[in-house]
């Protein structure tokens, strides 16, 4: 069965400062990677998402993620973070293409300092 | 347009007791699916709607829960009788697109949060 760890469950970081939020899986077969971000109240929202293709992925928000299937890694980033970032960060995998039957991470809480 | 609805955003009951929770997709999506939150851990998945069929159900904790999709529109999930350990979060959430048209791409209900004392 394939398992998300997020390492991290909190990150504060100050505002401006780059972030790297990270993500590991677990699976034997080829998956397809996402993350997703709740902010206060709302419901979760697609960040971005890896299908195919470059692994190199860009989403909303300045955010960026790279699939790095040596390390079985899909490390989520931003340059340079703002007040508006703060939420909590949630990676996630499904093993079938065109099924979101997804396993998620335990959820990253990004707490920005001004 | 209007997004995933769920209702109601908090519910408080006793242990034994019975809640049903309701969520109305984004018009015109056929999947639909029901996810749960237990404190602090992860979000897990508990069923999958295509229109008004059950594709996978696997999730479903035990036969406490019940899950209907009327007409292939809306959604309730039924709890019965309720158990402390079923307290959490529950997410719905819809999406359209299948095989090669296939979006990725979950949207999510702002969720229902469930107490059970």
């Amino acid at each position: 069965a394939q398992s998300v760890t997020q390492l991290d469950s909190q990150v504060p970081v100050f505002e401006e400062a780059p972030v790297e939020l990270r993500c590991n899986y677990s699976s034997s077969v080829s998956v397809y990677l996402f993350w997703y971000v709740q902010y206060p109240n709302q419901g979760l929202q697609l960040l971005l998402k890896y299908l195919s293709g470059s692994t190199l992925v860009k989403g909303i928000n300045g955010f960026e993620a790279e699939f790095n299937k040596s390390q079985t890694s899909f490390h989520l980033r931003k340059p340079s973070v703002h007040i508006s970032d703060t939420a909590e960060y949630f990676c996630a995998v499904s093993l079938y293409f065109g099924n979101e039957k997804l396993t998620f991470g335990t959820g990253t809480r990004l707490t920005i300092i001004p | 347009e209007a997004g995933v609805t769920q209702f109601p955003s908090h519910s408080v009951i006793e242990k034994g007791q019975t809640v049903t929770l309701r969520c109305d997709p984004i018009s015109g999506h056929d999947n639909l699916y029901w996810y749960r939150r237990v404190m602090g851990k992860e979000i897990k998945f508990l069923l999958h709607f295509v229109k008004e069929s059950k594709q996978d159900e696997s999730g479903m904790p035990n036969n406490r829960f019940l899950a209907e999709r009327t007409g292939g529109t809306y959604s309730t999930l039924k709890v019965q009788p309720a158990e402390l350990e079923d307290s959490g979060v529950y997410f719905c959430a819809s999406s359209q697109g299948s095989g090669t048209r296939w979006a990725g791409e979950l949207f999510f209900g702002e969720g229902s949060r469930l107490t059970v004392l």
